[in-house]
């Protein structure tokens, strides 16, 4: 079946460094493949998403880009700050459509410091 | 503009006791609606899932189960709960486009 592997964290970084969350992906087809923000005590957010092979998904800075020939998605951001702190979510929906939901990731927690 | 509601925020139950969790959504129609849960803050797995009123389907056999009584309302239910029931319960919406869209989350301790 589908899968999603992430770094679990966590991931110490200061202030204003670079930042990249490798994720990489199990799947047949095509799928789509999203970014998720979770902080703590809430739902989580839809960051950045990305359709087809190629494509940039951008969103607050962040980036990723969908490579179909590494099957990897993985997350990066310039210049990181103390509100980035989070755990982030890399997630694929099946060529299907996603009706039966998404694979998820088990989270990459985040920690920016001052 | 659409949102999704969820409550209780949080709750806590004994062992044994019966649970009803609600989600609704606002602004679309026909939604495909879902529960996952969270435990210890991290990893969602994926319980049921809904494309439409009274259609569910179940990804891992336990304790609970879900119903979608209207259009846009989708409850999650046990008759008695276990310890190990206990997390962060997320109802998430989506429609043809694949992204789902989550709600705030019910945090359940069963005592």
């Amino acid at each position: 079946g589908d899968s999603v592997t992430q770094m679990e964290g966590p991931v110490t970084l200061s202030e204003e460094a670079f930042l990249t969350i490798n994720c990489t992906y199990t799947a047949t087809g095509y799928p789509s493949l999203f970014w998720y923000v979770q902080y703590p005590g809430e739902g989580l957010q839809l960051l950045l998403k990305a359709t087809k092979a190629d494509d940039k998904g951008s969103n607050k800075g962040f980036e990723a880009t969908y490579r179909k020939e590494t099957t990897s998605f993985h997350l990066e951001k310039g210049s990181v700050q103390v509100s980035d702190s989070a755990v982030y979510f890399c997630a694929l929906s099946g060529e299907g459509g996603g009706a039966d939901g998404l694979t998820f990731g088990k989270g990459t927690h985040l920690i920016i410091q001052p | 503009s659409q949102t999704i509601h969820q409550w209780p925020a949080t709750l806590v139950q004994p062992v044994g006791s019966p649970l009803s969790l609600e989600c609704t959504v606002e602004g679309t129609s026909n939604p495909n609606l879902y529960w996952y849960r969270q435990a210890a803050g991290r990893g969602l797995q994926l319980l049921f899932y809904s494309v439409g009123i009274g259609q569910i389907s179940s990804e891992v056999p336990q304790n609970l189960s879900a119903s979608r009584p209207q259009d846009r309302q989708f409850i999650l239910s046990s008759k008695k709960l276990l310890l190990s029931d206990s997390g962060f319960y997320l109802c998430a919406w989506s429609l043809a486009a694949y992204e789902q869209y989550f709600g705030p989350g019910t945090r359940l301790t069963v005592t």
